[in-house]
């Protein structure tokens, strides 16, 4: 059972390009949840989603950020037009459905990818 | 608001010490605390889960306990090892289902 899967592992961009990172939950994982970890400082939450749907976007930067979870495929999070402030490393975790709210993490169910690390050049 | 807070922010001892890593929160309303690892340039790897009805978890050297009304909780690291480097991530869940992070204690052991 393949972990969570986070690709590209590391990604270089211009200032103005767009970064596209994909998530791949584990199998039978339907929500996916995306952190960015700024150098030198603590995980931040940025978005939770369930196929085909936004539940929770309150740590998603206002302009530039968006992120899908769509039926078929895996999770992408897009930036809009990179600057250097951008650079960071993105974390996906995965956990499994059916769990009322406050209880998905009643388990030991939650699982981090390797990270995408973003470099803006 | 939720915050997490960790101390020390960084750690270096020999190899054999037993180590005690602190984190605090403002808000005990929580659901569970989870203490993680990270090492460089890698992702998270959970170590130990306490649910707010429990007070402690143990697992092999690694102890942490959970007092949810002063906001705090400690993770005990026995025998200190070179392997144990790395940084050491406390997270809390609250009411809304999101992980919340402190901003970590980075270890390193000499031999």
């Amino acid at each position: 059972n393949a972990g969570v899967m986070q690709n590209p592992r590391h990604l270089v961009r211009r200032r103005g390009q767009e970064a596209r990172l994909r998530c791949s939950p584990m199998k039978g994982h339907s929500h996916v949840y995306w952190y960015r970890q700024l150098p030198e400082e603590g995980l931040k939450f940025m978005v939770y989603l369930q196929k085909e749907n936004i539940i929770d976007e309150s740590g998603m930067p206002k302009e530039r950020f968006s992120a899908e979870f769509p039926k078929e495929g895996p999770s992408i999070l897009r930036i809009q037009q990179v600057v250097r402030g951008d650079s960071a490393a993105y974390f996906c975790a995965s956990s499994p459905p059916g769990l009322p709210s406050g209880a998905a993490f009643s388990g030991n169910t939650i699982y981090f990818g390797e990270g995408s690390w973003l470099t803006v050049v | 608001k939720q915050e997490v807070t960790q101390i020390p922010a960084a750690l270096s001892v020999p190899e054999g010490e037993n180590l005690v890593l602190n984190c605090s929160f403002t808000d005990s309303a929580i659901y569970n605390l989870q203490w993680f690892r990270q090492d460089p340039g890698k992702g998270l790897t959970s170590l130990l889960l306490i649910q707010s009805s429990q007070r402690e978890q143990t697992s092999g050297r690694l102890n942490a306990s959970l007092d949810k009304s002063s906001g705090r909780s400690t993770l005990y690291i026995a025998a200190s090892q070179p392997g144990d480097s790395a940084t050491y991530l406390c997270a809390v869940v609250d009411n809304t289902d999101k992980l919340i992070f402190g901003t970590g204690t980075r270890l390193q052991v000499f031999p």
